[in-house]
C-alpha cells in the first residue's frame, strides 16, 4: 500500500524545544517537500529536496532545518528559533526530481504542531 | 498582488448542483495546473492535473484552463455532501519548478 505517512498527527511542545517531525514515502518519488498550512494563507513552502543528501530552503526556511540521508525520508526539526511554530506541517512527495517532469504533488496527512 | 488568487468562499450549494470553482495568475509562464481537494484537518488530495489549456475530464469533474485569460477552473457536477471540502489550485512552470498554491475555496454542499 503506497503512500507517505508523518507522524505523530498531533504534537504538543513547550516554547525552547526543539521538534522533529516525521515523514516517510514508498512511492519511489525523488522530491519531497515540506509545507506549512496556516488559516487563510495557503500553503506555504519550507524546505525541498530533489535528491538523496541535497535540500533547498523554500520561501520560509528561517527556524527550520531538514535532511535527506535516504530517499523515503525526510525529517522536519522545528526548532527554537522559530518564532511562530504552531500551524499544520504537511510534507509531500513528487516523482519530479533533478530530470524534472510534472512536479505533480501527493501529500501526507499532515502533523498539527501546537507550541505553548 | 499575490501570483495566484482565489476565493476563499464559502460556497454553498444544494445537492446535485453544478459546482463552479476557480483561480486567475498572473505569471504567463505556468504550464502545469493542478487542483486539489482538501478535507478538514487532512492532507491535500490530487485531483486532477492538466498541461497548458484545454479541458479535463474525470468523472464528474472537469478541469478547463484559459491561458489568454489566465484563468483556471473545476467543474463538479451532481455534487454531492461528500464534495465539502477546501479546493487548492495549484500551478506551477515547466520542467521542475515549485508549485504555487491558491489559499483555497471552501465548497460547502448541503442535502
Amino acid at each position: 500500500d503506497g503512500g507517505i505517512t508523518q507522524s505523530p498527527k498531533y504534537l504538543f511542545r513547550k516554547e525552547g524545544q526543539n521538534v522533529t517531525l516525521s515523514c516517510e514515502q514508498n512511492l519511489n518519488h525523488d522530491a519531497m517537500y515540506w509545507y506549512r498550512q496556516d488559516p487563510g494563507q495557503g500553503l506555504r513552502l519550507i524546505y525541498y529536496s530533489q535528491i538523496v543528501n541535497d535540500f533547498q530552503k523554500g520561501d520560509i526556511a528561517e527556524g527550520y532545518s531538514v535532511s535527506r540521508e535516504k530517499k523515503e525520508s525526510f525529517p522536519l526539526t522545528v526548532t527554537s528559533a522559530q518564532k511562530n511554530p504552531t500551524a499544520f506541517y504537511l510534507c509531500a512527495s513528487s516523482p519530479a526530481g533533478t530530470s524534472g517532469g510534472v512536479n505533480e504533488q501527493y501529500f501526507g496527512p499532515g502533523t498539527r504542531l501546537t507550541v505553548t | 498582488q499575490k501570483e495566484v488568487e482565489q476565493d476563499p468562499g464559502p460556497l454553498s450549494v444544494p445537492e446535485g448542483a453544478i459546482v463552479s470553482l476557480n483561480c486567475t495568475y498572473s505569471n504567463s509562464a505556468f504550464q502545469y495546473f493542478m487542483w486539489y481537494r482538501q478535507y478538514s484537518r487532512k492532507g491535500p488530495e490530487l485531483l486532477m492535473y492538466t498541461y497548458s489549456s484545454g479541458n479535463k475530464e474525470d468523472g464528474r469533474f472537469t478541469a478547463q484552463v484559459d491561458k489568454s485569460s489566465k484563468y483556471i477552473s473545476l467543474f463538479i457536477r451532481d455534487s454531492q455532501p461528500s464534495d465539502s471540502a477546501t479546493y487548492l489550485c495549484a500551478m506551477s512552470g515547466t520542467s521542475f519548478q515549485k508549485l504555487v498554491f491558491g489559499t483555497g475555496t471552501r465548497l460547502l454542499v448541503s442535502p
